[in-house]
């Protein structure tokens, strides 16, 4: 089975920071990568598939970036409603999700 | 408009059994694969089940052989049934669409809970 590590399992940033949420594949998953964003008691919400493109509707400041087994989120420029937990997910051999990301205000 | 609607979630006791169901509206249900997908109190997102569109099943190590997917494409429907629950089974029940063929999630129902006590 796959594993997915993300790191650091919490990030506390300011408004305005630029900010990036690491996930390591226990085996190469090519671009079959996305990220997720969930606020409490909400079902997540997909912001990136494929590694790098980015879901209809979600700010052009959330960009991905990686293939194989390394891969980085990036949120450009840190907004009030960007503080939530963040879980990357493999879709190359049955499904994972990493641990999750909490980002919080610092 | 794509819609997911859980339902079915309770409170069961250790050793009981129960069976989850997810509506779906607003797109070719048999077209797509489905999951479950679960969060427990305070946790992270776990992925439980995977079901095709031809049928074929697959399921996270911690529920094989407890846990069965189906899906009935006349109505529309995607369930779990789950036997000898434990209380580690206590979570927030989610279904979960890929795009066709397949890929991430990108449409969820808003959960269903399910508590496992004496």
């Amino acid at each position: 089975d796959i594993q997915m590590t993300q790191s650091p399992s919490t990030l506390s940033a300011s408004v305005g920071d630029r900010v990036a949420i690491t996930c390591r594949a226990s085996q190469s998953i090519s671009s079959w990568l996305a990220w997720y964003q969930q606020k409490p008691g909400k079902a997540p919400k997909l912001l990136i598939y494929e590694a790098s493109s980015l879901q209809i509707g979600v700010p052009s400041r959330f960009s991905g970036s990686g293939s194989g087994t390394e891969f980085i989120l990036s949120i450009s420029s840190l907004q009030p409603d960007d503080f939530a937990t963040y879980y990357c997910q493999q879709y190359k051999n049955y499904r994972t999700f990493g641990q999750g990301t909490k980002v919080e205000i610092k | 408009e794509v819609q997911l609607v859980e339902s079915g979630g309770g409170l069961i006791q250790p050793g009981g059994s129960l069976r989850l169901s997810c509506a779906a509206s607003g797109f070719t249900f048999s077209s797509h694969i489905m999951n479950w997908v679960r969060q427990a109190p305070g946790k992270g997102l776990e992925w439980v089940s995977i079901i095709y569109s031809g049928g074929s099943t697959y399921y996270a190590d911690s529920v094989k052989g407890r846990f069965t997917i189906s899906r009935d494409n006349a109505k529309d429907s995607l369930y779990l049934q789950m036997n000898s629950l434990r209380d580690e089974d206590t979570a927030v029940y989610y279904c979960a669409r890929e795009p066709s063929p397949y890929g991430p999630f990108d449409y969820w129902g808003q959960g269903t809970l399910v508590t496992v006590s004496s």
